[in-house]
């Protein structure tokens, strides 16, 4: 596609409950960022994917979350057994090379009650 | 780690002020530094640039420059409109990790 694509746009879900959030990137963008947006906390840096290479899992909160790459293209989030404190607005971009411009997309907003 | 400072907003401006934002960073290596916008309802998207010390990145009238000295970023522009109110952000990539790392972001209302 032209963009950065997300799905789903909106997810409310229960306490407890597992999340998957999707991120479709840019066709050729080698490099894939989740960020974490939450109301006065700016964007928090979460796991970064470059290439082949093994990912920067540094800023995962917690051992609930993961996130994998298949074929160096579509990203999948995984929040394990949700909490409150999860609720924000997931982020995802891509870019290519270095210094490269960071294309993001809408973001999905998770809701945990 | 490498970390990014930018000032706490909000910041409340009349139209035709002169505007700066402060970011500065810490850093490891010869990291590149960036300004993102978020205006309201959109999403982020680049602002403006720069890779390596005393450059200057430019974009719809805004500037900063790169000072490794200061490790700072400072965000100006010389005249504000109504229409640059929105969310900034400064971040920078290491050189070591590739790593994009944000600031908090800073709240601009400008007011006409």
């Amino acid at each position: 596609g032209a963009g950065v694509s997300q799905s789903p746009s909106n997810k409310v879900t229960e306490k407890g409950k597992d999340v998957e959030l999707r991120c479709d990137p840019i066709s050729g963008h080698t490099a894939l960022y989740w960020y974490r947006q939450s109301l006065g906390q700016g964007l928090e840096f979460l796991i970064y994917f470059q290439g082949n290479s093994a990912p920067d899992k540094s800023g995962l909160p917690s051992d609930r979350f993961s996130a994998e790459r298949t074929g160096g293209s579509v990203s999948t989030l995984t929040i394990q057994r949700t909490q409150q404190e999860d609720s924000a607005v997931y982020l995802c971009a891509s870019s290519f090379g270095f210094a490269g411009e960071l294309f993001f997309g809408e973001g999905s907003r998770l809701t945990v009650l | 780690g490498n970390s990014v400072t930018q000032m706490e907003g909000p910041v409340t401006l009349s139209e035709e002020a002169f505007l700066t934002i402060n970011c500065t960073y810490t850093a490891t290596g010869y990291p590149s530094l960036f300004w993102y916008v978020q205006y309201p309802g959109e999403g982020l998207q680049l602002l403006l640039k720069a890779t390596k010390a005393d450059d200057k990145g430019s974009n719809k009238g805004f500037e900063a420059t790169y000072r490794k000295e200061t490790t700072s970023f400072h965000l100006e522009k010389g005249s504000v409109q109504v229409s640059d109110s929105a969310v900034y952000f400064c971040a920078l990539e290491s050189n070591r990790d590739d790593k994009i790392i944000f600031g908090k972001g800073t709240r601009l209302h400008i007011l006409p």
